[in-house]
């Protein structure tokens, strides 16, 4: 057990709807990133927040977008939705911003668009 | 265009015996690598890490070698044990993941026989 959390573990909704996804650092970690695994591309970056702040984009398209909270939970948003973003969301955080940092993910959330 | 690939999607050895997983770079910027593993309905775990001053790092049964001239990385497993059966990811930062995000390879199936 990583200590982040992810909820919901599974979510299924139709293509034009809007969800929300989210995560839970483990305790002290400031820093929390979202990334996306599709079958075809992998884990791929998609955003990164700092104690409340945007710290680093990636790959997010603008369908998206995420907010970190003062309880330092995350939360990332999916708007009209399309097939192609069914996929495996996984959170990370990490507790520090310089040097080697291991990031440590959560369990995931599978999204199914139909 | 990815910047870090892993060649071999699946790797079968014997148990008892060495594994070795590759990966390869393009991004010259890249100064840390990370190696993550991953079970089915798991988030990546973290497992061993190396900084570009390092040509080799080592923890237990785990070793990462880095060829900064080649941009090639490899994990050696030794011995190869069952519940090392998973999927590992390469992954790689300029920054060391705590200013940015990850960059994924997408991956090796290793597959331990008994």
């Amino acid at each position: 057990d990583s200590g982040v959390t992810q909820t919901p573990k599974h979510l299924i909704t139709a293509t034009g709807q809007r969800v929300t996804l989210r995560c839970s650092p483990r305790s002290g970690d400031l820093s929390v990133y979202w990334y996306q695994q599709s079958l075809d591309q992998g884990l791929q970056f998609l955003i990164q927040y700092y104690n409340g702040e945007e710290r680093a984009k990636g790959n997010i398209l603008e369908r998206f977008s995420a907010q970190q909270f003062p309880d330092l939970h995350s939360e990332l948003n999916l708007s009209s939705l399309e097939l192609g973003d069914s996929a495996l969301y996984f959170c990370a955080s990490s507790a520090r911003t310089g040097g080697l940092v291991e990031q440590y993910f959560g369990p995931g959330t599978r999204l199914t668009v139909t | 265009d990815q910047q870090v690939k892993q060649n071999s999607p699946s790797l079968s050895v014997q148990e008892g015996r060495i594994s070795i997983l590759n990966c390869d770079y393009t991004n010259s910027m890249f100064d840390y690598f990370l190696w993550y593993k991953k079970y089915p309905a798991e988030g990546p775990t973290f497992l061993i890490s190396i900084s570009s001053i390092k040509d080799k790092n080592e923890d237990g049964r785990f070793t990462v070698f880095l060829n900064k001239s080649a941009k090639h990385l490899s994990l050696h497993i030794v011995p190869s044990q069952p519940g090392d059966s998973a999927v590992y990811f390469c992954a790689a930062s300029e920054t060391g993941g705590g200013a940015d995000g990850l960059t994924f390879g997408k991956g090796t199936h290793l597959i331990i026989q008994p």
